[in-house]
C-alpha cells in the first residue's frame, strides 16, 4: 500500500525559510509532486520530482531522495502570500498501472510578520 | 480556457435527499477524479475514470455513483445524502492517470 507522512502545521516569519517535509512508502515509484492549496481554494502544482535531487524554481524547490523515501519542499523568501497548505502526493500503481494519484493530509503553513 | 469546471459550487441539503455534482473539463483529459476534503482527512479518492464509459471505486466509495457518459463529464450521485457526506468535494482531471492533474473549484456540501 502507499502511506505519506507530513507535519500537519508549521509557522515561519516573513521573508524566512522553511523547509516542508514529507516521507512516503509506495510499491512503486512514479514520481512525487507538491501541491499549494490556499484557504477555500482548489489545489494548484508546484512541482515534481521523478530523480533524486533539488529542483529549483524561484523561491520554491523540492528535494527527492528515492533511496530513503523522502522530499523536502524549500520555500525561501517567505511571504504572506505563501501561507497555505502544502500537499504532497504520489502515484498509485495498480494492474492497470500508474492512474491515480494519493496525497497526504497537507500541512498547513502559517507565515507571520 | 475553463481547465475544469464543477457546478454546483454550494449546497445545503437535507439527510435522506438526493443530487448530482458535475463535472466539466475541456482539455480532452482521459482521466477524471472524485475527491472529497474533510479536516484532518486531506484529499480522499472517491471514485475515478480512466475513460468514457469507465468508472472505479476509490478509497471513500460508499455512498456515491458516478457516471462518465461523456469523455467531458464526470458526473456525482449521491441518493441518499448522510450527514457524514457534509465535506467539500473537488474534481479533477488528468491526461495520463500519474501527471498534470487540473483540480475544479470545488463544491461546499453541507447535510443537515
Amino acid at each position: 500500500g502507499q502511506n505519506i507522512d507530513q507535519p500537519t502545521e508549521m509557522t515561519a516569519t516573513e521573508g524566512a525559510i522553511v523547509q516542508i517535509n514529507c516521507t512516503y512508502q509506495t510499491s512503486g515509484f512514479n514520481g512525487l509532486f507538491w501541491y499549494q492549496q490556499h484557504a477555500g481554494e482548489a489545489p494548484t502544482f508546484l512541482s515534481y520530482n521523478v530523480l533524486d535531487g533539488l529542483e529549483e524554481k524561484g523561491r520554491f524547490s523540492s528535494f527527492l531522495s528515492r533511496s530513503k523515501g523522502y522530499s523536502y519542499l524549500l520555500l525561501k523568501e517567505l511571504q504572506m502570500k505563501d501561507s497555505a497548505s502544502y500537499l504532497c502526493a504520489v502515484p498509485l500503481r495498480s494492474s492497470g498501472g500508474y492512474q491515480k494519484v494519493t496525497f497526504g493530509i497537507g500541512t498547513k503553513l502559517q507565515v507571520i510578520p | 480556457n475553463a481547465g475544469v469546471t464543477q457546478t454546483p459550487k454550494f449546497r445545503v441539503l437535507k439527510t435522506g435527499q438526493s443530487m448530482t455534482l458535475l463535472c466539466a473539463q475541456d482539455m480532452n483529459h482521459e482521466y477524471m477524479y472524485w475527491y472529497r476534503q474533510d479536516p484532518g482527512m486531506g484529499l480522499r479518492l472517491i471514485h475515478y475514470s480512466v475513460g468514457e464509459g469507465t468508472t472505479a471505486k476509490g478509497e471513500v466509495p460508499d455512498g456515491y455513483n458516478v457516471s462518465r457518459l461523456k469523455k467531458q463529464n464526470f458526473l456525482l450521485g449521491l441518493e441518499s445524502a448522510a450527514p457524514s457526506q457534509t465535506s467539500v468535494y473537488f474534481c479533477a482531471s488528468s491526461p495520463t492517470g500519474d501527471l498534470g492533474y487540473t483540480f475544479g473549484s470545488g463544491t461546499r456540501l453541507t447535510v443537515v
